[in-house]
C-alpha cells in the first residue's frame, strides 16, 4: 500500500527556521517524483515544487523560489521541506504528493495528510 | 507558466448530473487531472489522463476535455460529492504542474 505520511504539526516565530517531511513506503522511492503543495487558510492548491528523489534535483515554482529548500534521502525514503526563516505568510497546511506522469498528464496520485505551519509571533 | 481558471462556485440538485470546467492553454496539449478536497482533509485524485478512474472512485465521475476546456461531470451527484474540485495541468516540463483556482460544489 502506497503511503506518505507526514510530519506533525508546527507553531514557530517568525525568523525561525524549520524542516517538515514526508515518509513514504510501498513502492520504488525512487521511481516517482515528490511535490509539494501549500494551501493557505480558506484558499486553493498552489504548486511549490518538485524534487527528484534519484538525484535531489529540485524544481520551484518562481513563486517560492529562494524561500524553500527541497531536499531527499533516499536511505529514509523520506521528502523534505525546509525554511531557513519563516515569515507569518509562511502560515499554511503543506501537503506532499507522487506525481505520476506520462506525456499527456501529471498527476499527484498519492497525497500525505499535511502538516499545518502557524507562524506567530 | 500557464494558467488554469476554473467557476468559484456551482451547485447541483441532489440527484442530479453536473459539469465542473477548467480553461487554459495547457489543456490544448495535456489531460487536465481531477481532484476532489473535502474540509479537513487531504485533496483525492478522482480523474487523471483521457477518463481514468482510480480504483474507489464512483462511476459517476467522469472527464472529458475540448480544446482549451476540461470538464468534471458527476452524473447523478450525491450528498457526499459537496467539497472542493481542483483540476490540474502539467507543464511542458512533466515536473511542473499548475492548478486550478478550484470550484465550491454545494449539493442542494
Amino acid at each position: 500500500e502506497v503511503q506518505l505520511v507526514q510530519s506533525g504539526a508546527e507553531v514557530k516565530k517568525p525568523g525561525e527556521s524549520l524542516r517538515i517531511s514526508c515518509q513514504t513506503s510501498g513502492y520504488s522511492f525512487t521511481s516517482f517524483w515528490i511535490t509539494w503543495v501549500r494551501q493557505m487558510p480558506g484558499k486553493g492548491l498552489e504548486w511549490m515544487g518538485t524534487i527528484d528523489p534519484i538525484d535531489s534535483y529540485a524544481t520551484y515554482s518562481p513563486s517560492f523560489q529562494g524561500h524553500v529548500t527541497f531536499s531527499a534521502d533516499k536511505s529514509f525514503t523520506t521528502a523534505y521541506l525546509q525554511w531557513n526563516s519563516l515569515g507569518a505568510s509562511d502560515t499554511a497546511m503543506y501537503y506532499c504528493a507522487r506525481i505520476s506522469s506520462t506525456y499527456y498528464h501529471s498527476s499527484l496520485d498519492y497525497w500525505g495528510q499535511g502538516t499545518l505551519v502557524t507562524v506567530s509571533s | 507558466s500557464s494558467e488554469l481558471t476554473q467557476d468559484p462556485a456551482v451547485s447541483v440538485a441532489l440527484g442530479q448530473t453536473v459539469r465542473i470546467t477548467c480553461q487554459g492553454d495547457s489543456l490544448r496539449n495535456y489531460f487536465a487531472t481531477w481532484y476532489q478536497q473535502k474540509p479537513g482533509q487531504a485533496p483525492l485524485l478522482v480523474i487523471y489522463g483521457k477518463n481514468n478512474r482510480p480504483s474507489g472512485i464512483p462511476d459517476r465521475f467522469s472527464g472529458s476535455s475540448s480544446g482549451n476546456t476540461a470538464s468534471l461531470t458527476i452524473t447523478g451527484a450525491q450528498a457526499e460529492d459537496e467539497a472542493d474540485y481542483y483540476c490540474n495541468s502539467r507543464d511542458s516540463s512533466a515536473n511542473r504542474v499548475v492548478f486550478g483556482g478550484g470550484t465550491k460544489l454545494t449539493v442542494l
